[in-house]
C-alpha cells in the first residue's frame, strides 16, 4: 500500500530554536499533503494543508510564521516550527492522498514526538 | 457540539470477543467515511473506507455506515491482542460539484480498545 514516511520520529530541542520534521511520499505523487497535531487522548487537528509548488493554506488559529510549510517537489514536504516553546511540544503527523484524488484515502506518517524544554 | 462523536473508551475484551466502535456524526454532508487504526506513537492506519451505506466486510473487520440515522459502526471478529490499539472513525462531506470539491476530513476522538488474553 502506499507509504508516507515521515523524519525524525523523535526530537528534542531547546525553547527558541527550530525544528524541520519532513514528510516523504515514497511510492506515489503527492500534490496536497496535510499536516495535523495530536496531544495525548485527543483526535487529531489539522493545521495546515501544503500545496506543491504553493503557498501552504492555514487552519483558523494557526500560526504561519511559527509553522512554516515548504512543499518543493510531488514527494516532500516540510514542517518547520521556529523559536519553539515547551508549548509547541505534540505529536506531528503529516499525510498525503494515495490516489492523488481528493477523495482518495488519506494515508499518514508515523509521526515525530517534539519536546520543547 | 462537535461535528463527530466517538467514545473514547477505553473498551476492553477478551480475547476471541467482537469488538464494536461506533460514531455518530452532526453533519448530514457527510458521504466518506473512514476508520483508522493507531498505535502508541504511531501515525494512524487505515482500515477501511466506504462511500455508501450498508456493510463493508474486509477480513475481520466489518463497516457499517447508517446515513439515516448519522451512525457509523466498526466491528471487529475473533479479536486478538495485536488489535489493541485506538481506532479513529474520519469523515468528509462533498462541497462543490466537481470531484475535486471534498472539504477536509473530520475525526472522532477515537476509542482506546484493549483485547487482554
Amino acid at each position: 500500500g502506499a507509504v508516507v514516511s515521515q523524519h525524525p520520529s523523535r526530537v528534542i530541542c531547546k525553547s527558541g530554536t527550530s525544528v524541520k520534521i519532513e514528510c516523504r511520499s515514497l511510492d506515489f505523487q503527492a500534490t496536497t499533503m496535510f499536516w495535523y497535531r495530536q496531544f495525548p487522548k485527543q483526535s487529531l487537528m489539522l493545521m495546515a494543508t501544503s500545496n506543491e509548488g504553493s503557498k501552504a493554506t492555514y487552519e483558523q488559529g494557526v500560526e504561519k510564521d511559527k509553522f512554516l510549510i515548504n512543499h518543493a517537489s510531488l514527494t516532500l514536504s516540510t514542517l518547520t516550527v521556529t523559536s519553539a516553546h515547551p508549548e509547541d511540544s505534540s505529536f506531528y503527523i503529516c499525510s498525503a492522498r494515495s490516489g492523488g484524488k481528493p477523495n482518495s484515502p488519506l494515508h499518514f506518517g508515523n509521526g515525530t514526538r517534539l519536546t520543547v524544554t | 457540539q462537535k461535528e463527530v462523536e466517538q467514545d473514547p473508551g477505553p473498551l476492553s475484551v477478551p480475547e476471541g470477543a467482537i469488538v464494536s466502535l461506533n460514531c455518530t456524526y452532526s453533519n448530514s454532508a457527510f458521504q466518506y467515511f473512514m476508520w483508522y487504526r493507531q498505535y502508541s506513537r504511531k501515525g494512524p492506519e487505515l482500515l477501511m473506507y466506504t462511500y455508501s451505506s450498508g456493510n463493508k466486510e474486509d477480513g475481520r473487520f466489518t463497516a457499517q455506515v447508517d446515513k439515516s440515522s448519522k451512525y457509523i459502526s466498526l466491528f471487529i471478529r475473533d479479536s486478538q491482542p495485536s488489535d489493541s490499539a485506538t481506532y479513529l472513525c474520519a469523515m468528509s462531506a462533498r462541497i462543490g460539484l466537481t470531484t475535486d470539491s471534498w472539504g477536509k476530513l473530520q475525526f472522532g476522538a477515537g476509542t482506546q480498545v484493549v483485547v487482554t488474553p
